[in-house]
């Protein structure tokens, strides 16, 4: 069974460094592109930037590029979504979410997901 | 960027009933186009894929339909289970681009 698990919710303070986890299982790590999405409180889904495992290729969006950092490391089946210095308006629940083909032709880029990871920023 | 726009945002039904959602993006994207619906606290499940494939164990009250640059999901007949937030998802190009959502629910 494909599994993605995240890393636990975390409170931090504006300014500070923060990198939260997604654990795949059940699959050859390196063979599916992971992605990051956002949701913000009571807000609507947006998709931050991918990850090719294989060889640690991303993609961004426009609009994360250079303030979020998407990594992974395939010896231990992780991808990593890292802050440098967080802002307020981080506080969001971030999902990470795995490609996937159906039907042996048919990708969805976002079939699997992780649980979500909490993060509350505030002073 | 391909811009997605969702209509309803909000829509208030009765079990039994039929809805119907849209979105519209902002230039063809060619059939690749996800549906998916979200409960609160947890993540959003994939229900449609290519505009109108079935994901594996979703109901058959769902469908999908569309073309070009306008999609409809399609639920035939609403369950207790069903009322939730619905998002489209384009995958045509990165960066890929949800709708803003509509939410489901119980008149």
């Amino acid at each position: 069974e494909v599994q993605l698990v995240q890393s636990g919710a975390e409170v931090k303070k504006p300014g500070k460094s923060l990198r939260i986890s997604c654990k795949g299982s059940g699959y050859n790590f390196t063979s599916y592109w992971i992605n990051w999405v956002r949701q913000m409180p009571g807000q609507g889904l947006e998709w931050m930037g991918r990850i090719d495992p294989s060889d640690s290729y991303t993609n961004y969006s426009p609009s994360f590029q250079g303030h979020v950092t998407i990594s992974a490391d395939k010896s231990i089946s992780a991808a990593f979504l890292q802050w440098s210095s967080l802002e307020a308006s981080d506080t969001a629940m971030y999902f990470c979410a795995r490609g996937d083909y159906a039907s042996g032709r048919y990708y969805i880029p976002l079939r699997s997901w992780g649980q979500g990871t909490l993060v509350t920023v505030s002073s | 960027d391909i811009q997605m726009t969702q209509s309803p945002s909000s829509l208030s039904a009765s079990v039994g009933d039929r809805v119907t959602i849209t979105c519209r993006a902002s230039q063809a994207i060619s059939y690749s186009l996800a549906w998916y619906h979200q409960k609160p606290g947890k993540a959003p499940k994939v229900l449609l894929y290519a505009a109108s494939r079935l994901e594996s164990g979703v109901p058959s009250r769902f469908s999908g339909s569309g073309s070009g640059t306008d999609y409809t999901l399609t639920i035939s007949s609403l369950q207790p289970e069903d009322f939730a937030t619905y998002f489209c998802q384009q995958y045509y190009s990165t960066p890929y681009t949800f709708g803003q959502g509509t939410k489901l629910e119980i008149k």
